[in-house]
């Protein structure tokens, strides 16, 4: 079952540029994360914000997370050539049952022009 | 240096022969688990193992195989392995389940004949 929804699915900006994605999940969650994918290889995580959190930063990277509407936005700022990649959230179900495991979306992929 | 390594990175087989693919961790996490990407399709979990000597089904195990005889490796077994079952596989670790962080090993990108 499919649980996040990344939005847009890809993405072509200028380095320098601000970049948001978004995430829209259906159930309710315990956290949601942030990972990157460079094409082809393993992902790499980015951050985790729990369900009691609103706003967490690391770095350039900023993610906002409104359990109301179901949904979080990374939002990764003065953007580079090497932030190009695949960005997905990733979910868990909140259960009474911690299986641990992760539900991600499609991905947005982002491509940052030099 | 902490990591999830797989083994091999890519392989071409033919229906029906039965291969594994290994996944070692040296972080001493409890929790293991198995992906398969496909496009389209995004990440689907295949099998996980929150300590020793427990697996448990992710959304997608049909045709797999997993065990965890030892803490640090969690190998993933096609029995009889079918083209539908070609694709890029990830192993990951972590502490424990939610709310934590997962390390993804390099992958292993599969194609069955």
């Amino acid at each position: 079952s499919q649980q996040g929804e990344e939005d847009p699915q890809a993405l072509s900006i200028q380095e320098g540029e601000n970049a948001t994605m978004n995430c829209s999940y259906k159930t309710s969650i315990n956290n949601l994360q942030w990972y990157r994918q460079n094409s082809g290889r393993g992902l790499v995580h980015l951050i985790l914000i729990r369900s009691n959190e609103r706003e967490k930063h690391s770095g350039r990277l900023r993610v906002t997370l409104d359990t109301s509407k179901k949904s979080s936005s990374l939002l990764i700022t003065a953007s580079r050539a090497a932030d190009t990649a695949s960005y997905f959230c990733a979910t868990d179900a909140e259960s009474s049952s911690n299986t641990g495991k992760l539900i991600f979306g499609q991905g947005t992929t982002l491509q940052v022009k030099p | 240096e902490a990591q999830v390594t797989q083994n091999p990175r890519y392989l071409i087989t033919v229906t029906g022969k039965k291969l594994t693919v290994t996944c070692s961790q040296n972080m001493n996490h409890e929790y293991m688990s198995w992906y398969r990407q496909d496009p389209g399709l995004g990440l689907r979990q295949i099998y996980y193992s929150m300590n020793v000597e427990v697996t448990d089904k992710g959304d997608v195990p049909e045709g797999y195989k997993v065990s965890r005889k030892e803490k640090r490796n969690f190998p993933l077994i096609l029995e009889s392995p079918s083209p539908n079952q070609t694709s890029l596989y990830f192993c990951a670790s972590s502490l424990g389940g939610w709310g934590y962080e997962q390390y993804f090993g390099p992958g292993t990108r599969l194609t069955v004949t």
